[in-house]
């Protein structure tokens, strides 16, 4: 079975500084990733998935996530956050088979202070 | 285009009531997942439709919970005899291709349950 640890369940970063929110995974084959973000009181938005093609992976608002094997982590990283950032952030594992549903990890808060 | 829609956003019931949600999916999209979202629990996987038949309801909690979907399209996930336990966001996902690696899912905004 999958699994997905976020290492930080809340981050509070400085309006302008970088964003870094920590994810391991667990699976017994090549994963599929995803970071997801939740706004308050809005529903959960892809931010970016991991597709093999490249492990340096670009997504949405400027977030990137780095998928590296060896260490077995998939971090999500931003170079300058934005008081619009501040929201839950899931890190998520798909078990790959038929019904390709998702396991998500416990969520990391980040609050973008000024 | 339009998202996926979920129906009530919330609702509030007294222990014990029956209580249906609903989920409206992406028009086309084949694949339909019903989530819960506890402050106990995270987020977990319930139940997943392909087309109107559920291969996989390993999530489900108890015998009180079950879903249908008709027509390949909307879903119901009915709660009989709710327990206070059972208060949770509960969120729907649709998706066009399952089974294919990194196959995104597209999510509702979820109803949030509180059981009195």
């Amino acid at each position: 079975a999958q699994s997905v640890t976020q290492l930080d369940s809340h981050v509070s970063v400085s309006e302008g500084t970088p964003v870094l929110l920590r994810c391991n995974y667990s699976s017994s084959y090549s994963p599929s990733l995803f970071w997801y973000v939740q706004h308050p009181n809005k529903g959960l938005q892809l931010l970016l998935k991991y597709t093999s093609a490249a492990t340096l992976v670009k997504g949405i608002n400027g977030f990137e996530a780095e998928f590296k094997k060896s260490e077995t982590s998939f971090h999500l990283t931003k170079p300058s956050a934005h008081m619009s950032d501040a929201a839950e952030y899931f890190c998520v594992v798909s078990d790959g088979g038929t019904a390709s549903k998702l396991t998500f990890g416990t969520g990391t808060r980040l609050q973008v202070t000024l | 285009g339009a998202g996926v829609s979920q129906s009530p956003s919330n609702k509030v019931t007294e222990k014990g009531k029956d209580v249906e949600l609903r989920c409206d999916p992406i028009s086309g999209h084949t694949a339909l997942y019903w989530y819960r979202q506890s402050l106990g629990q995270g987020l977990e996987f319930l139940i997943y439709f392909q087309g109107n038949s559920a291969p996989d309801k390993s999530g489900l909690p108890s015998d009180r919970f079950s879903a249908e979907r008709t027509g390949g399209s909307v879903s119901t996930l009915t709660i009989q005899r709710t327990q206070q336990e059972d208060s949770a966001v509960y969120l729907c996902a649709s998706s066009p291709y399952p089974g294919l690696l990194y196959n995104e899912q597209f999510f509702g905004p979820g109803t949030r349950l509180t059981v009195l």
